[in-house]
């Protein structure tokens, strides 16, 4: 059963900051990787997918990486706003399950 | 992306009734999903809408109690029958158009149970 972990779980930093966000998963037989947003109250916001054959994807100041090998993802967000405080989930769909499974979420708190 | 509808967006109800959730997209997908986010958790699938049969329901949901309809490649509802407390969550739609394409989701409809 795939299951997936994000740590941290919360994260505070100053505006301008650059950080990184982490996500693992147990079963690395996955067709691709997506990182979304949720604002409170709000549904989820797609903001980059990664292929399975993929090492990484770009948008504006997002980075997300991809090592399938050893079950892991990192979203970096470069150059941190206030607007960007939220929470942050990682979701992967794994081949045997069609699925997407979510992990814990981040909840990132960017401070002026 | 598809532009998804979600209605109601939240509602208050009382114990023992049942409220239907309607999911509407602008445009035909071939996968709807819906997602159970209980307060200070993640998502949990529900169940995958299958158009034209009955829908797949992952472990601890069951038909009775989050019966599913999909009609068609562009709605689905999903009904919350004789509700208690521990429903209270936000319900959320999603679709899809391939394993190879992102998943998009709804607002969220936002049920509190008295």
């Amino acid at each position: 059963k795939q299951e997936v972990t994000q740590i941290p779980a919360a994260l505070s930093v100053p505006e301008g900051e650059n950080l990184v966000l982490n996500c693992s998963f147990t079963d690395s037989a996955i067709y691709n990787l997506q990182w979304f947003r949720q604002d409170p109250g709000k549904g989820l916001t797609s903001l980059l997918l990664i292929q399975s054959s993929q090492r990484e994807q770009t948008s504006g100041r997002l980075n997300a990486s991809l090592d399938k090998s050893s079950g892991r993802s990192t979203l970096y967000i470069a150059a941190s706003q206030p607007g960007d405080s939220a929470t942050y989930l990682c979701a992967v769909w794994t081949g045997t399950a069609s699925k997407l499974t979510f992990g814990t979420g981040t909840r990132l708190q960017v401070t002026l | 992306s598809a532009v998804i509808s979600q209605k109601p967006s939240r509602d208050i109800c009382q114990r023992g009734t049942s409220l239907t959730i309607q999911c509407q997209v602008d445009s035909q997908v071939t996968m709807m999903f819906w997602y159970r986010q209980q307060p200070g958790q993640s998502l949990t699938l529900i169940a995958t809408a299958n158009q034209g049969s009955e829908a797949t329901y992952e472990s601890g949901f069951v038909i009775d109690k989050f019966p599913i309809s999909r009609p068609n490649l562009t709605f689905s509802t999903l009904t919350v029958s004789n509700m208690s407390p521990e429903d209270s969550s936000i319900y959320l739609c999603s679709v899809g158009t391939g394993r190879h394409q992102p998943q998009h989701f709804g607002d969220g409809t936002r049920l509190s149970i008295l």
